[in-house]
């Protein structure tokens, strides 16, 4: 299947500062890749919609400002988490949606695992 | 409104067989996907329904009713490293998932 890629991992940092989480697709281009965020024991929540070469789509509650989505290419998604406190700290997951096939199939990243101290 | 329901916990044998269910009312519909997700890690895709009917896909198994917004994934001869979290999600219109709150599996020996 497609593989998509996250970097970094995990990360920790000081409150304040802001982080920039990547998402690759490397075997595919996708023009559509979706963010979401999970909590522990919860499931996923879709912050926003990122299409190529146009602005984000963010869910209701979500802080376009705060969390800055690029997609730059169609293989590349950028998530920037601008100023975090200790309460963006959370598991966020980006998918890559492949069309072509049979169906429409969201292939996701490992996750990237975001403590902010 | 849109929502999608799923038992939050079920404990099972090893060996035995298990049927996670999972309903569904969403304004569109263009799929259900099934995924298993292993605490720490991203979901990773166990099945995809369209159409009415059962999808076999070796020791699992997922049934859609469309007219009863229902489905199931049905795990045979478990094994402990089938215990984790089952996702249902339903594929809308504009290709996002509608998430369920997840089925966590216990599998005991």
């Amino acid at each position: 299947g497609a593989v998509v890629s996250q970097h970094p991992s995990r990360v920790i940092c000081k409150s304040g500062t802001s982080v920039k989480i990547e998402c690759r697709s490397l075997d595919f281009q996708a023009t559509t890749m979706f963010w979401y965020r999970q909590f522990p024991k919860k499931s996923l929540m879709l912050m926003a919609t990122s299409n190529e070469g146009s602005k984000a789509t963010y869910e209701q509650g979500v802080e376009k400002d705060k969390f800055l989505i690029n997609h730059a290419s169609l293989t590349l998604s950028t998530l920037t988490v601008t100023s975090a406190h200790p309460e963006d700290s959370s598991f966020y997951i980006c998918s890559a949606l492949a069309g072509g096939l049979d169906y429409n199939e969201q292939f996701f990243g490992p996750g990237t695992r975001l403590t902010v101290l | 409104g849109q929502n999608i329901d799923q038992p939050t916990e079920m404990t099972a044998t090893e060996g035995a067989i298990v049927q996670i269910n999972c309903t569904y009312q969403t304004s569109g519909f263009n799929g259900l996907f099934w995924y298993q997700q292993h605490a720490g890690e991203a979901p990773t895709f166990l099945s995809y329904n369209v159409l009415d009917g059962l999808e076999e896909k070796g020791r699992f198994s997922s049934f859609l009713s469309r007219s009863k917004g229902y489905s199931y994934l049905l795990l045979k001869e478990l094994q402990m490293k089938d215990s984790a979290s089952y996702l249902c999600a339903v594929q809308d219109s504009n290709y996002q998932l509608i998430w369920g709150a997840g089925t966590k599996l216990i599998i005991k020996p």
